[in-house]
């Protein structure tokens, strides 16, 4: 699986978008960009996934550059619910084996 | 219930005891894991079913043994576990194997 890279920490304030960046820039072809994210001393969450297109849920949208090397996780109103790891992780589906390797992640705070 | 529940939530046992996790999901998937996590230490895959055939089991000591008696339920049987034993044990399941996986809330055991 490709290496990503994250920010450690950041800030949001409760009804704002909250943007947090992965960097992938060896990404290949066939490999898709996952989100999840863990709140603490819980199970982990998926969020959502894409391969080159942007896409949105419920949750999440995500939005991937053109040349894949970078993605960007958007909450669009965040909520003190919120408030957790979020780890981005690039595979390539069944090929890359089964494990998840979720890294250090980005600890996302949202205050008041 | 929706989702992948697990039982118990919280376990506490000897050294000697012998006890069972339980995991089920209601997710219709095919393929299930577990996963154990430390404190201060990323997830490590510990066993994944597909169609109740264990597909994959890293290196994990004999103390745990899992179980798979169909697509919805898994089982992680406990005995003569150690100290360093003690973690949150996470089940997941997935459509297929290698697709983006939903987890449970976990059961955070301690071994005394």
């Amino acid at each position: 699986d490709a290496k990503t890279t994250q920010p450690p920490s950041m800030d949001c304030a409760e009804g704002r978008a909250a943007n947090l960046p992965c960097n992938h820039s060896t990404i290949s072809g066939n490999e898709y960009v996952y989100w999840y994210r863990q709140i603490h001393s819980q199970g982990p969450q998926y969020i959502i996934h894409g391969l080159k297109n942007n896409e949105t849920n419920e949750m999440a949208s995500l939005i991937i550059t053109e040349d894949r090397k970078s993605s960007t996780l958007i909450l669009p109103h965040a909520t003190l619910r919120d408030t957790a790891v979020y780890y981005c992780i690039v595979r390539g589906g069944r090929i890359s084996g089964y494990a998840l390797n979720f890294g250090k992640g980005t600890s996302l705070l949202v205050t008041p | 219930e929706t989702g992948v529940t697990q039982t118990p939530r919280h376990l506490v046992m000897g050294m000697t005891n012998k006890k069972s996790l339980k995991c089920e999901q209601h997710l219709g998937h095919n393929a299930m894991y577990w996963y154990k996590q430390s404190a201060k230490k990323p997830l490590e895959l510990m066993f994944v079913y597909s169609l109740e055939e264990r597909v994959e089991n890293n290196s994990v000591p004999s103390r745990f043994s899992p179980e798979c008696p169909n697509s919805s339920h898994l089982f992680l049987h406990l005995h003569t576990l150690q100290p360093e034993d003690s973690a949150l044990y996470l089940c997941a399941s997935s459509q297929e194997p290698g697709q983006e996986q939903y987890f449970g809330p976990g059961t955070r055991l301690t071994v005394t």
